[in-house]
């Protein structure tokens, strides 16, 4: 069974600053997806960034980038130039065909 | 433009009482719905998911079900309540294969 693993509960990072979340999953399969979600405490989910396993190239925007390893089977989120808007909670998921399976979430604070 | 509603927003329910919460999509035709619950400062967990009516893929064993009446309408329900019911319920849409999740506002539920 697919699982999604975030070893980090929570994370801080300076406005202004850089921070990296890290990611990895575990899966037989070659042809899947990958995201990161962020959830603010409205609580609504929004798509941060996502990218196909078969592109070599890390996907970014605008201040979010991935570095996207699979043979090491990890996913981790770089956040550059922080914003205290920035500031929420961020999963990790990964989909194959019809499901979508989510990390435990890493909870991001942005220090002004 | 696609939407989706899901209702209620909070529900406070007594231990044993019924639960019957919905979630629609509009602007979009056969897509892949799902069922998530989050507890409190915790990730999200997949309960089921629909890849078309009728169609139920139950993900945790407990105490809850969910059924797909009409293409664009996926319902979660409980026939009793138990008290480790009480999260966060996101319901969530995709289009099928690989593509991301689009996820409702939630619905808050406090079993009392």
């Amino acid at each position: 069974a697919q699982t999604v693993t975030q070893s980090q509960p929570e994370m801080s990072v300076q406005e202004a600053e850089t921070v990296t979340l890290s990611c990895t999953y575990d899966t037989s399969e070659s042809d899947y997806y990958l995201f990161w979600y962020k959830q603010p405490p409205s609580r609504q989910m929004i798509l941060v960034i996502r990218q196909e396993a078969y592109k070599q190239q890390n996907a970014t925007e605008n201040r979010f980038s991935v570095n996207f390893q699979k043979a090491a089977k990890s996913f981790s989120l770089k956040i550059s130039d922080s914003q205290l808007g920035d500031a929420a909670m961020y999963f990790c998921a990964y989909r194959r065909i019809n499901k979508l399976i989510f990390g435990t979430g890493t909870l991001l604070a942005v220090q002004p | 433009s696609q939407t989706i509603h899901q209702w209620p927003a909070t529900l406070v329910q007594p231990v044993g009482s019924p639960l019957s919460l919905e979630c629609t999509v509009e602007g979009t035709s056969n897509p892949n719905l799902y069922w998530y619950r989050q507890a409190a400062g915790r990730g999200l967990q997949l309960l089921f998911y629909s890849v078309g009516i009728g169609q139920i893929s139950s993900e945790v064993p407990q105490n809850l079900s969910a059924s797909r009446p009409q293409d664009r309408q996926f319902i979660l329900s409980s026939k009793k309540l138990l008290l480790s019911d009480s999260g966060f319920y996101l319901c969530a849409w995709s289009a099928h294969l690989n593509t991301e999740a689009f996820f409702g506002q939630g619905t808050r539920l406090t079993v009392v």
